[in-house]
């Protein structure tokens, strides 16, 4: 079964401190991988996917991440926090086919004005 | 386009009670997903419906039960509430036409409190 590792549970940072989360997964075979984002209250968002063609991808408010396969990772940057950026970040991936994907257990990022 | 809707948002029950959760999806999704988000544990899955038929389930007892509509609306079921259960119940909805390719699309979840 798939599984997903993001290993850092607690960032805390100032603003403009450059952000880089870490998410790894055990499948190695094709797989479709996402990060979302749960502001404090909200719901959860996606920040941003990766199915196929550039490994570098770009998401929404500033954010990207990087698809290395030979590593099974995927990981979250962003090069200058904002306050705004607290919140709890997920990966999340899809493996073999499967409609259903697996989450990490989550990084809250907190970020010190 | 109006997104996931879940109610009630905030529930508080004893143990023992049983309780129906319930999800609409973003129009035009077919496909209904429930996890269980706890702080140790993370996001769980618990079951998808698609065509008010369940397709994937997680690994969670029998107490936890769902059901889609024609409509593909969704509700969840928890019989039996254990303390254990208090969770936040996150519904997700995707047009589930691309299978892996499918992005879910969440909703703001239903606070259950268990006392």
């Amino acid at each position: 079964a798939q599984s997903v590792s993001q290993h850092n549970h607690h960032v805390i940072l100032s603003e403009a401190a450059s952000l880089e989360l870490g998410c790894n997964y055990s499948y190695g075979g094709t797989v479709n991988l996402f990060w979302y984002v749960q502001y404090p209250g909200q719901h959860l968002q996606l920040l941003l996917k990766y199915f196929s063609g550039d490994p570098l991808v770009k998401g929404i408010k500033g954010f990207e991440a990087e698809f290395i396969k030979s590593k099974f990772s995927f990981n979250l940057r962003k090069p200058s926090v904002q306050w705004s950026d607290t919140a709890e970040y997920f990966c999340a991936v899809k493996s073999g086919g499967s409609y259903i994907p697996t989450f990490g257990r989550g990084t809250s990022l907190i970020v010190h004005p | 386009k109006a997104g996931v809707t879940q109610t009630p948002r905030y529930l508080i029950k004893t143990r023992g009670q049983q309780v129906t959760l319930s999800c609409s999806p973003i129009s035009g999704h077919r496909s209904v997903s429930w996890y269980q988000q706890t702080p140790g544990q993370g996001l769980q899955f618990l079951f998808e419906y698609f065509s008010e038929t369940q397709r994937n389930k997680g690994n969670f007892p029998g107490r936890f039960s769902g059901r889609q509509f024609s409509n593909s609306r969704s509700e969840m079921n928890v019989s039996t509430l254990e303390l254990g259960d208090s969770a936040l119940y996150l519904c997700a909805s995707s047009l589930a036409v691309a299978g892996p390719t499918d992005t879910q699309y969440f909703g703001p979840g239903t606070r259950l409190t268990v006392l």
